[in-house]
């Protein structure tokens, strides 16, 4: 069936050092892949997407590229800041209304 | 910022008695959705509509009921509530059914005593 793992959190970071959160699926076909970020006390808001194999998505600084041979959607930052922190996950649409979450990976970034 | 409200924030209820969530949308889009969000689980969909009137079961809807008499309004029912429905409850949006984002509003936190 379709799955998604996520890293386990929570990542704890300095201010500047570089950020990755690894996210791997499985689905049916080649769907679209979302990362979603969680900011204290508010909802699910939209970081990034690809739709579709080698497509690298980007916002705020963040990346992911669509990996389809090892079914990954790694997040990254080069520099994170204090702001940074928060929840993220990673959401391949798994077909019709349904997108597949991931737990969620817990960033807190100190400075 | 889409325009998404929950109401209420935040709710104390008994086991046993009704519980109604309410969602609200500015935004005229045709698809709406319900999750919770526990520890460990990450989101998972309860009930999603299409329309007015049109609604269908996701993956944990057992216990929940939902109503969508208007395009503005999607309405999240626990009928008898129990201790395991204490949860974050998140209420989302998207313009079409295929691979788009949707857009979530601020959560209700429930608690069921």
């Amino acid at each position: 069936g379709n799955s998604v793992t996520q890293m386990e959190g929570p990542v704890t970071l300095s201010e500047e050092a570089f950020l990755t959160i690894n996210c791997t699926y499985t689905a049916t076909g080649y769907p679209s892949l979302f990362w979603y970020v969680q900011y204290p006390g508010e909802g699910l808001q939209l970081l990034l997407k690809a739709t579709k194999a080698d497509d690298k998505g980007s916002n705020k600084g963040f990346e992911a590229t669509y990996r389809k041979e090892t079914t990954s959607f790694h997040l990254e930052k080069g520099s994170v800041q204090v702001s940074d922190s928060a929840v993220y996950f990673c959401a391949p649409f798994a077909g019709t209304y349904k997108y597949i979450f991931g737990t969620g990976t817990r960033l807190k970034v100190l400075a | 910022d889409a325009g998404i409200t929950q109401s209420p924030r935040h709710k104390v209820t008994e086991t046993g008695t009704p519980v109604t969530l309410r969602c609200h949308q500015t935004e005229n889009h045709r698809y709406m959705y319900w999750y919770r969000q526990d520890p460990g689980h990450g989101l998972r969909l309860i009930h999603y509509s299409y329309g007015v009137k049109d609604t269908d079961k996701g993956e944990v809807s057992d216990g929940y009921s939902v109503s969508r008499s208007k395009t503005e309004d999607f309405l999240l029912t626990l009928e008898s509530a129990t201790s395991s429905q204490t949860s974050v409850y998140f209420c989302a949006i998207s313009e079409g059914q295929e691979q788009e984002t949707q857009y979530f509003g601020p959560g209700t936190r429930l608690l069921v005593l």
